[in-house]
């Protein structure tokens, strides 16, 4: 897997947008950008992936850029629940859907009232 | 999303005996399943993966003989800490890889264990 490069630590402010950063200069062709955050003494959650589009859904929007070099996790409207520690992943898919899923040190996110 | 529940959801033993800690997908058949380890203020290290019918593979450094992983059936995956120590004591963290749905990887909700 392609390593990836995270801010350790990050504030917003609740109500604002929060933009989460990801270098992965080495991702590979066929490798996804995939994002999970860990509540504390929670299991990851999955929020989203994609391939080289954006992508949105109910919880984020995704924005990789066009060399696929570096990716932006956006959380339209910051709550105090969404204070976490988020991890940017990038990872081959196959169809057996095998394929490790390797964390790096993530970003913690702190939300401000 | 998909269910994946862990359990106990935490655990205190005392040192030299052994426990088993259990993983569920509980809304699809999971072939591949992960299993991690989590030291506080750390990130999720990879320990092993357990595949359906054959023997797990290990990440370097994890001792097999002493984290014993079980993949009977396609909803079941099962880590068993034999002669728990101290050190042992982490936050254990199971994850099911979904096929057919881009192998999106769900996690259960962790086990704490402690030994005293």
């Amino acid at each position: 897997d392609a390593k990836t490069t995270q801010p350790p630590s990050m504030d917003c402010a609740e109500g604002r947008a929060a933009n989460l950063p990801c270098n992965h200069s080495t991702i590979s062709g066929n490798e996804y950008v995939y994002w999970y955050r860990q509540i504390h003494s929670q299991g990851p959650q999955y929020i989203i992936h994609g391939l080289k589009n954006n992508e949105t859904n109910e919880m984020a929007s995704l924005i990789i850029t066009e060399d696929r070099k570096s990716s932006t996790l956006i959380l339209p409207h910051a709550t105090l629940r969404d204070t976490a520690v988020y991890y940017c992943i990038v990872r081959v898919v196959n169809s057996g859907g095998y394929q490790k899923v390797t964390f790096g040190t993530g970003t913690k996110l702190q939300v401000i009232p | 999303g998909a269910v994946v529940s862990q359990h106990p959801s935490w655990v205190i033993c005392k040192s030299g005996t052994s426990v088993k800690i259990e993983c569920r997908s509980l809304d699809f058949q999971a072939t591949t399943m992960f299993w991690y380890r989590q030291f506080p203020k750390q990130s999720l290290m990879l320990m092993a993966t357990s595949n359906e019918g054959s023997k797990a593979t290990y990440e370097q450094g994890v001792e097999k003989d002493k984290f014993l992983i079980n993949h009977a059936s396609l909803t079941l995956s099962t880590l068993t800490v034999t002669s728990a120590h101290p050190e042992d004591s982490s936050f254990y963290i199971c994850s099911a890889v979904k096929p057919l749905q881009g192998g999106e990887a769900f996690f259960g909700q962790g086990t704490r264990l402690t030994v005293v």
